[in-house]
């Protein structure tokens, strides 16, 4: 039973260019949460969607970051215009339901930008 | 949620039980008290959850006090493969799981 896949693990950026990280939930699971770590600090939530539609974004910067959760396919988080404060690990998370349920995490995805 | 206060490091020995100790004096009647650990460069790890009974599950058991002011979770036989940051996380809402500092857990052989 395949866990929480992210792809890339590892992604290198330009001040300026675009980041798209993508998230696959586990199986049978409808509930994405994105969560940013910067260095040396805890994880903070960022945004929670369920298939089309965002739930809660109410830790998403307001500019420049953007996030889906399409039919079919992955979830996406993308962030447009990258600056250096962007780097971070950002994991995602998966849940069969909202509620009381545990999330169950990808490996993560560590942005640096250049 | 409740603000949690947990100490910021403690070492155990391998084989030893690890008894984890979290305040939450602040917790609400309908918040569950989640915990979840984070090995090295990995993403976190659900444990436990429980909101007023103590619970055992196969990773580990957490005790909750009768005011629920606070809560200890324990690893029965640690490994070192236990070493980690463990977090205490008062949960209404569980998808805004707040992460604070946790505790960094070492287990030495």
């Amino acid at each position: 039973n395949a866990g929480v896949m992210q792809n890339p693990r590892h992604l290198v950026r330009r001040r300026g260019q675009e980041a798209r990280l993508r998230c696959s939930p586990m199986k049978g699971h409808s509930h994405v949460y994105w969560y940013r770590q910067l260095p040396e600090e805890g994880l903070k939530f960022m945004v929670y969607l369920q298939k089309e539609n965002i739930i809660d974004e109410s830790g998403m910067p307001k500019e420049r970051f953007s996030a889906e959760f399409p039919k079919e396919g992955p979830s996406i988080l993308r962030i447009q215009q990258v600056v250096r404060g962007d780097s971070a690990a950002y994991f995602c998370a998966s849940s069969n339901r909202g509620g009381y349920n545990e999330q169950f995490f990808g490996p993560g995805t560590r942005l640096t930008v250049l | 949620d409740a603000k949690t206060t947990q100490p910021p490091s403690m070492d155990c020995a391998e084989g030893r039980a690890a008894n984890l100790p979290c305040n939450h004096s602040t917790i609400s009647g309908n918040e569950y008290v989640y915990w979840y650990r984070q090995i090295h460069s990995q993403g976190p790890q659900y444990i436990i959850h429980g909101l007023k009974n103590n619970e055992t599950n196969e990773m580990a058991s957490l005790i909750i006090t009768e005011d629920r002011k606070s809560s200890t979770l324990i690893l029965p036989h640690a490994t070192l493969r236990d070493t980690a940051v463990y977090y205490c996380i008062p949960v209404t809402n569980d998808y805004k799981l707040s992460f604070g500092a946790g505790t960094t857990v070492t287990v030495r052989a």
